[in-house]
């Protein structure tokens, strides 16, 4: 059955500082991944997607994540972050952009 | 960028109660779903809806749970008797693909079973 796991449930980092947010999934065949944001009130963005090609892929607000496929790994990277980028993010597989298996989620906390 | 719009934000209702949520997807997207997150928990998987059917469904959509595309622009989701357990934000989305687009989902819907 697919899975995903977020290990962190909650980080700290210091604005301006660098990001890594950790995804591992389980899948059965080649994974489609994703990440989505939640800010307070609000419904959740796609931050990025990756279906196949690059393992590196770019996504909106400056983010970015790498698909390794050795490891079942897609973690999220911003090299700064800004105060703006506290949110609730959570890392998805699926089928094609179809029934969709979320992570816990990551809440990211930034100190000014 | 268009945007899913899901009403009301907040529902209380006692338990046993029927309740309905309701969402406004994009004009054009034909594929339709329903995702939950329990306080606390992941976002779950519901209910896939496309050309006026239901095209996939969870273990957790039992016979206390429909859906419903009543006219051209609504969708929504049904509880029947609803328990103290369906409290959650209820999420919408919309796809106008089954393939690679991506979901564009609502802003939620809390509900809270007393």
């Amino acid at each position: 059955a697919q899975s995903v796991t977020q290990p962190d449930i909650h980080i700290t980092v210091s604005e301006g500082a660098s990001l890594e947010l950790r995804c591992n999934y389980s899948y059965g065949a080649t994974p489609y991944l994703f990440w989505y944001v939640q800010s307070p009130g609000q419904g959740l963005q796609l931050l990025l997607k990756y279906f196949s090609g690059d393992t590196l892929v770019q996504g909106i607000k400056g983010f970015e994540a790498e698909f390794k496929r050795s490891q079942s790994s897609f973690n999220l990277r911003k090299p700064s972050v800004h105060w703006s980028d506290a949110a609730e993010y959570f890392c998805a597989v699926g089928d094609g952009a179809q029934k969709l298996v979320f992570g816990q989620g990551t809440r990211l906390t930034i100190n000014p | 960028e268009p945007e899913v719009t899901q009403t009301p934000s907040h529902q209380v209702t006692q338990m046993g109660q029927e309740v309905i949520l309701r969402c406004v997807p994009i004009s054009n997207h034909l594929y339709f779903y329903w995702y939950r997150q329990i306080l606390g928990q992941k976002v779950e998987f519901l209910v896939s809806f496309y050309n006026n059917e239901i095209s996939e469904k969870s273990e957790i959509f039992d016979d206390q749970f429909s859906v419903e595309r009543p006219d051209g622009s609504n969708f929504t989701l049904k509880i029947r008797s609803t328990k103290l357990e369906d409290s959650a934000m209820y999420f919408c989305a919309s796809s106008p693909d089954r393939g690679r687009e991506k979901l564009f989902f609502g802003s939620g819907t809390q509900l809270s079973v007393l």
